[in-house]
C-alpha cells in the first residue's frame, strides 16, 4: 500500500524550531519529487516546499523562504522539513504530498497525499 | 506568482444535478499543468484531475476537467452523496505551486 506518515508536530513558542518527518512506503521514494503543504484551520491548501528527487531542485513559498528547510533522505525513504524562528502564522496542518514526476518539482501533480500532522505556534 | 481565483465559492445542489466549478488564473498556466483535488472533512486532498483534464486513477467518469490558458473548469456530471465536499484547483507549471481559494459543494 502506497503510504506517507508525517510525525514531529507539536506545540512551540513563537521564534523556536521544529522538524517535521515525513516516512515512504509503498513506492520506490527517489523516483519522484516530494511536497510540504499546509492548511490552517478552516481555510484552504499553501504550497510550502517542494524537492526533486536528488534534492537538485528545491522551491519555497516567499512565505516561508530562509526560515523554512526542505531535505529528503531517499536511503531512508524520509522526506524532512526543518522550521526555523517560527511565527504564529505558521500555525498549520502540515501534509507531506507525493509529486507524479522526478526531476523537477514543478511539473507534476500531487497524487498521494499523507494525513497531516499538527503545527501550533503560540507563547 | 499565478493567483487562481476560484468561484463560486459555494455551491448548492441536489444530488443527481450536474456542477460546474470555475478556476481562474492571473496568467497563463503553463502546458495546462492544472490539477483539481478533492477534501472532505477530516481527510486529506485527493487528486482527481492532472493536466487540466486527465482523470487519476479510479476517478469516476462523471468527473471531467476542460480550459487551458487561464481558465479552467471541473464539471460533475450527476452529483452523487459522497461528491458534497471542497474542491481545490492548484497550478504547478511555475513556482511557486499555488491552490485556488476552494469551492464548497454542498447539498440543497
Amino acid at each position: 500500500e502506497v503510504q506517507l506518515v508525517e510525525s514531529g508536530g507539536g506545540l512551540v513558542q513563537p521564534g523556536r524550531s521544529l522538524r517535521l518527518s515525513c516516512a515512504a512506503s509503498g513506492f520506490t521514494f527517489d523516483d519522484y519529487a516530494m511536497h510540504w503543504v499546509r492548511q490552517t484551520p478552516g481555510k484552504g491548501l499553501e504550497w510550502v516546499s517542494g524537492i526533486n528527487w536528488n534534492s537538485g531542485s528545491i522551491g519555497y513559498a516567499d512565505s516561508v523562504k530562509g526560515r523554512f528547510t526542505i531535505s529528503r533522505d531517499n536511503t531512508k525513504n524520509s522526506l524532512y522539513l526543518q522550521m526555523d524562528s517560527l511565527r504564529t502564522d505558521d500555525t498549520a496542518l502540515y501534509y507531506c504530498a507525493k509529486d507524479s514526476r522526478r526531476y523537477t518539482y514543478a511539473r507534476g501533480s500531487f497524487d498521494i497525499w499523507g494525513q497531516g500532522t499538527i503545527v501550533t505556534v503560540s507563547s | 506568482e499565478v493567483v487562481l481565483t476560484q468561484s463560486p465559492v459555494t455551491l448548492s445542489l441536489s444530488p443527481g444535478e450536474r456542477a460546474s466549478l470555475s478556476c481562474r488564473a492571473s496568467q497563463s498556466v503553463s502546458s495546462s499543468y492544472l490539477a483539481w483535488y478533492q477534501q472532505k472533512p477530516g481527510q486529506a486532498p485527493r487528486l482527481l484531475i492532472s493536466g487540466a483534464s486527465s482523470r487519476a486513477t479510479a476517478i469516476p467518469d462523471r468527473f471531467s476537467g476542460s480550459g487551458s490558458g487561464t481558465d479552467f473548469t471541473l464539471t460533475i456530471s450527476r452529483l452523487e452523496p459522497e461528491d458534497f465536499a471542497v474542491y481545490y484547483c492548484q497550478q504547478y507549471g511555475s513556482s511557486p505551486l499555488t491552490f485556488g481559494g476552494g469551492t464548497k459543494v454542498e447539498i440543497k
